[in-house]
Formats: C-alpha cells, structure tokens, sequence
C-alpha cells in the first residue's frame, strides 16, 4: 500500500460515455498528478497540481478535464473518448512540487478501455 | 522533449546473478534523477532520488550510481532473486522539462 488510492480499476467505456477516475491520498502531500502509460510507451504526465492549483497541462486533449477540490483528491473526467485513448491512468502526490528532490507515491492505476 | 534511455530493454537472469542497467539522459539543466521499480499489477515504488554527481546509494541488495557531467546513472542489482523481478524505471528531472521524463524502462525477469 503507497497511501494512495485509485478508482476504479477497471473501466470500459463508449466513445460517448461520460465517466470519472478518482485518486485519493493519504500522506499529506501537497501535490497530485496525472499520469498516462500507453503500450510500449514511457510514462507520460497528464497534468500536476499543487495545493489544488493547476501547475501543468502537458498539453492534453480537453476530453480530459481533470478536477482537484483538495490537496488529497484527484479526479479526471473522461468524456468522448477515442480508443487510442485506452491506457493505464496512474496518480501520484508528493510533498511538494519537484524541484525534483520528492519521490512521488503512486496509485495502482486505472486500466481504461474505450471501444 | 527530453530524450531519456534506458537499457537493455530486458533482461533475464537466473537467482543469484548480479546485473546492472543504464539510464542516459541530457546532462544540461540537471537536477535530479529517480528511480523507481514497477511490478506487475503493482504500483511504481520509488527506489532512489539522485542529485549529486559521484552519488551513490544503497538498498539493500539494490545500489545506484549518479555521473552528471556526463548524463548516465547505473542501477545495480547483487544476487537477483525472483521478487527482484520488474520494471526498473528512471526518470530525471530538469529545469528544460521542469518535471519527471520516465525512460522506458529495463525489464528485469529473475528465474530460479
């Protein structure tokens, strides 16, 4: 267990469906990120928060909307989904934004298939 | 973007054996490099968070070393033993990118 939780763990969706992943964490940490792994591909970040400020949007389609009302919870909002966009969805948090020197903590991630 | 590679792709080994992979990436604007182990149906753990050129660290059997100056980190791995067995990701962080850039990652399998 890393303090931070993520649902669901599964999910299949329609290009038209409209669904919410959900990230939670434990450790008082004050920054949360999205992250992406697609197939073969390296980890991708989404986007970062800090004390629930937007810090990064690394220039991510806008069918991904994500939501932070607290330090300690992450959303993100998927709606008109393509299929590439099916991939495993990670979340992390750290204390502080990096200047490099936190760890990041990660969730077990979101296995996200859109037919 | 920031180029980050690691290799090998895999690896395979037999318990016992010690083994150790590469990550290079661009040593301009260097701040820090992690490391972290992913196993399969797990989350990604990390193992070291590396600032300082000649660094090396230490867990357990797991040990890492740090060159800046000329962007390469070695990850080490004393008598590999099954549950040594997963994705080694590095991921350095730069003041270009201002954020982790993960490599690929060397999959490590150990066998009995």
């Amino acid at each position: 267990e890393t303090g931070v939780t993520q649902t669901p763990r599964h999910l299949v969706m329609g290009m038209t469906n409209k669904k919410s992943l959900k990230c939670e964490q434990h450790l008082g940490h004050n920054a949360m990120y999205w992250y992406k792994q697609s197939a073969k591909k390296p980890l991708e970040l989404m986007f970062v928060y800090n004390f629930k400020e937007q810090t990064e949007n690394n220039s991510v389609p806008s069918r991904f909307s994500p939501e932070c009302p607290n330090s300690s919870h992450l959303f993100l909002h998927l709606h008109t989904l393509q299929p590439e966009d099916s991939a495993l969805y990670l979340c992390a948090s750290s204390q502080d934004l990096p200047g490099g020197y936190n760890e990041q903590f990660f969730g077990p991630g979101t296995r996200l298939t859109v037919l | 973007i920031l180029n980050v590679e690691q290799s090998p792709q895999s690896l395979h080994v037999q318990e016992g054996d010690s083994t150790n992979f590469t990550c290079s990436f661009p040593s301009s604007n260097f701040y820090a490099l992690h490391w972290y182990r992913w196993e399969t149906a797990k989350s990604p753990e990390a193992l070291f968070v590396m600032t300082l050129n000649g660094d090396e660290k230490k867990k357990g059997r797991i040990s890492a070393t740090l060159n800046t100056k000329e962007g390469y980190s070695y990850l080490y791995i004393k008598g590999s033993q099954p549950e040594d067995s997963a994705t080694y990701l590095c991921a350095p962080y730069t003041g270009t990118a201002s954020k982790l850039t993960f490599g690929t990652g060397t999959r490590l399998q150990v066998t009995l």
